[in-house]
């Protein structure tokens, strides 16, 4: 069973960029978070789709955005790249049955660095 | 709003010996669960063990396991057997029962020594 493939795996942009990373969850999952890891900050949540929907969102301003597809692929895009936006992206995806949760996958990231 | 605490930035503990890693939680909700996840060098989180609140039994996978104080809103991760592939990132989350996002804490480093 595949598990959760982000791509690419790293990306140097420059300031002022934007960049478009891709997320495919693993079969049968519906629902994919995603989530921002610096070592100052630690995981802060960006966002979570559910059946193309976004159902939650963090505290990010409005350059971070982003979409799932009907086959549950998400991508997120961050427009008007700042330095501070380097960081590790992390992608999630998890199984929900009957409104239980059984714990999220991870994929190995998305490192962003931004000069 | 809930907050995971994990007060010891790193760890070590001797190979084959026992480590227990600290985790509180804030929360006003009674149905939620909670995680301990593995980060190794390569980044890529790892699902090490999953706890519901309901459930008063404390979760096991192989050497891992953890005890869960609903009251005291603590949930520690005890290592027995440690080993060198262990050495990680640890970060214990909380997620409500709802449909919402998972809490991170700020993470444990546990170093292993030969």
């Amino acid at each position: 069973k595949a598990g959760v493939t982000q791509t690419p795996r790293y990306l140097i942009k420059t300031r002022g960029q934007q960049v478009t990373l891709s997320c495919s969850p693993i079969s049968g999952h519906r629902s994919v978070s995603w989530y921002q890891q610096t070592p100052g900050q630690g995981l802060q949540f960006l966002f979570e789709y559910f059946s193309e929907t976004q159902r939650n969102k963090g505290n990010f301003p409005g350059r971070f955005s982003g979409r799932q597809f009907s086959n549950s692929r998400s991508e997120m895009n961050v427009s008007t790249l700042e330095l501070g936006d380097s960081a590790l992206y992390l992608c999630a995806s998890s199984l929900e049955l009957q409104g239980d949760n059984y714990g999220y996958t991870f994929g190995s990231g998305t490192r962003l660095t931004v000069v | 709003a809930q907050t995971v605490t994990q007060s010891q930035p790193e760890m070590s503990v001797q190979e084959a010996e026992t480590v227990t890693l600290s985790c509180t939680y804030d929360t006003s909700e009674s149905d939620y669960y909670l995680f301990w996840y593995k980060q190794p060098p390569s980044r890529q989180m790892i699902l090490v063990i999953r706890q519901e609140a309901y459930k008063q039994q404390n979760a096991t996978e192989n050497r891992f396991s953890v005890n869960f104080q609903k009251a005291a809103k603590s949930f520690s991760l005890k290592i027995s057997d440690s080993q060198l592939g262990d050495a990680a990132m640890y970060f214990c989350a909380y997620r409500s029962r709802g449909r919402d996002k998972i809490i991170f804490g700020k993470g444990t480093r546990l170093h292993i020594l030969p």
